[in-house]
């Protein structure tokens, strides 16, 4: 079945950029997103990529896909404090008509 | 315009008893998938509803149920709660059975205790 991998900490300083990493196995997935949760909340989908896609730029947002590793990435430039939460990245199955996330990347900002 | 809202926000119930959760879809959307957020884990697909029948199912017991009224508004029912069932149970509407882009609700917060 679909596994999507994500590493579980991330930390950076205020202004830096974050790259959040994520692996997943499906090769048929045609959508792979990304989500952000802070505490206590629901899922705000943040941005997602077309799998016939290498890159999607929104404002600070950078998604990057590699195929043929199976490897996806969010960069968020000049990250703000207001950034920290976990993200899940994901992806859509056809089959299933469903969303299969990965664990979560806290993301952790420090001032 | 309102998004998707979930109804209550918190919810404590013991072993053995029964829970229904609500969701009402994001104006203009007609499908409703729901979700279980175990305490650090990812959300895990339940199930779908679309035409107000159950359309796709993950790995979860009979225990788990569902309904979608004619107003795209849905249910989920979890009968002979287990610990295991406390989670953050979270609710998706999209437009159409084959849209991908959901938009989640704020959840429901489920202690069993």
């Amino acid at each position: 079945g679909e596994d999507v991998e994500q590493s579980l900490f991330l930390s950076v300083r205020e202004g830096d950029s974050s790259v959040i990493n994520c692996t997943y196995t499906d090769s048929s997935s045609t959508y792979l997103y990304w989500y952000k949760q802070e505490p206590g909340a629901g899922l705000q989908l943040l941005t997602y990529i077309f799998s016939n896609m290498d890159m999607k730029q929104d404002q600070r947002l950078t998604v990057l896909l590699n195929k043929k590793d199976k490897h996806l990435s969010l960069r968020i430039a000049d990250t703000q404090t207001g950034d920290s939460a976990i993200y899940f990245c994901a992806e859509w199955d056809n089959a299933g008509n469903m969303l299969t996330f990965g664990g979560g990347t806290r993301l952790m900002v420090k001032p | 315009d309102a998004g998707v809202t979930q109804s209550p926000t918190h919810l404590i119930k013991t072993r053995g008893q029964q829970v229904t959760l609500r969701c009402s879809p994001k104006s203009g959307h007609d499908t409703v998938s729901w979700y279980q957020q175990a305490l650090g884990q990812g959300p895990q697909f339940i199930f779908q509803y679309y035409e107000e029948e159950e359309r796709q199912r993950g790995n979860f017991p009979d225990r788990f149920s569902g309904h979608q009224f004619p107003n795209y508004s849905s249910e989920l029912n979890v009968n002979a709660l287990l610990l295991g069932d406390s989670a953050l149970y979270l609710c998706a509407s999209s437009l159409g059975l084959m849209n991908t882009e959901a938009f989640f609700g704020q959840g429901t917060r489920l202690t069993v205790v």
